[in-house]
């Protein structure tokens, strides 16, 4: 069954510093997400992405939040100045079509420990 | 944000009985709702939805329900499985240009063999 790939699994950085979290869709899917669950929280939207553009966006996703499609597979989420708070499993998703009552297919995660 | 809720924690089941995990909302505009699996380590797994004009859909053991005079639905998983033991989440989206899903809390289940 086709996945959703994040990399990496576990990321700890340094507050302050740059982190990249890569994805790679589903290859036919035309609509990519990001989610975030602070330990202990509820999954919170980040943003939503297609035809590289954002469709959508939450309070979360600041001006130190940016997402890019670099090329024709990979899907990322950059945060410039991470903070303590930024601390949470952060999921990518897809979807072929972008309806919601077809589900969106989630990646595992990265989990991202900021110190 | 309190639009969609799951006021249980966590529900234990025997295996073979049946399984009733509970979601509420407040938005009356939501057009579809959506229950995912997530076990340890793993992303979320669509299980099952429904629209709004609906009140019931069926896929194999596990059924949806919605009343939305009462804003809420539940989630029926008959007979329980202990490989559905697992953390649930209802969710609730609109169907716009972002399609962003607002999650409940979580119910963790488990089914005792």
């Amino acid at each position: 069954e086709p996945e959703v790939t994040q990399t990496p699994s576990h990321q700890v950085t340094q507050m302050g510093q740059e982190v990249i979290l890569r994805c790679v869709p589903i290859s036919n899917h035309l609509y990519f997400y990001w989610y975030r669950q602070i330990l202990g929280q509820k999954v919170e939207f980040l943003v939503s992405f297609y035809n590289n553009e954002i469709s959508e966006k939450s309070e979360i996703f600041d001006d130190q939040f940016s997402v890019e499609r670099p090329d024709g597979s990979n899907f990322t989420l950059k945060i410039r100045s991470t903070k303590l708070e930024d601390s949470a499993m952060y999921f990518c998703a897809s979807s072929e079509t972008g309806a919601p009552g077809g589900g969106y297919t989630f990646g595992s995660g990265t989990r991202l420990t900021v110190v | 944000d309190q639009q969609v809720k799951q006021n249980s924690p966590s529900l234990s089941v025997q295996e073979g009985r049946i399984s009733i995990l509970n979601c509420d909302y407040t938005n009356s505009m939501f057009d579809y709702f959506l229950w995912y699996k997530k076990y340890p380590a793993e992303g979320p797994t669509f299980l099952i939805s429904i629209s709004s004009i609906k009140d019931k859909n069926e896929d194999g053991r596990f059924t949806v329900f919605l009343n939305k005079s009462a804003k809420h639905l539940s989630l029926h998983i008959v007979p329980s499985q202990p490989g559905d033991s697992a953390v649930y989440f209802c969710a609730a989206a609109l169907n716009n240009a972002g399609n962003m899903l607002t999650f409940g809390g979580g119910t963790r289940l488990m089914v005792k063999p």
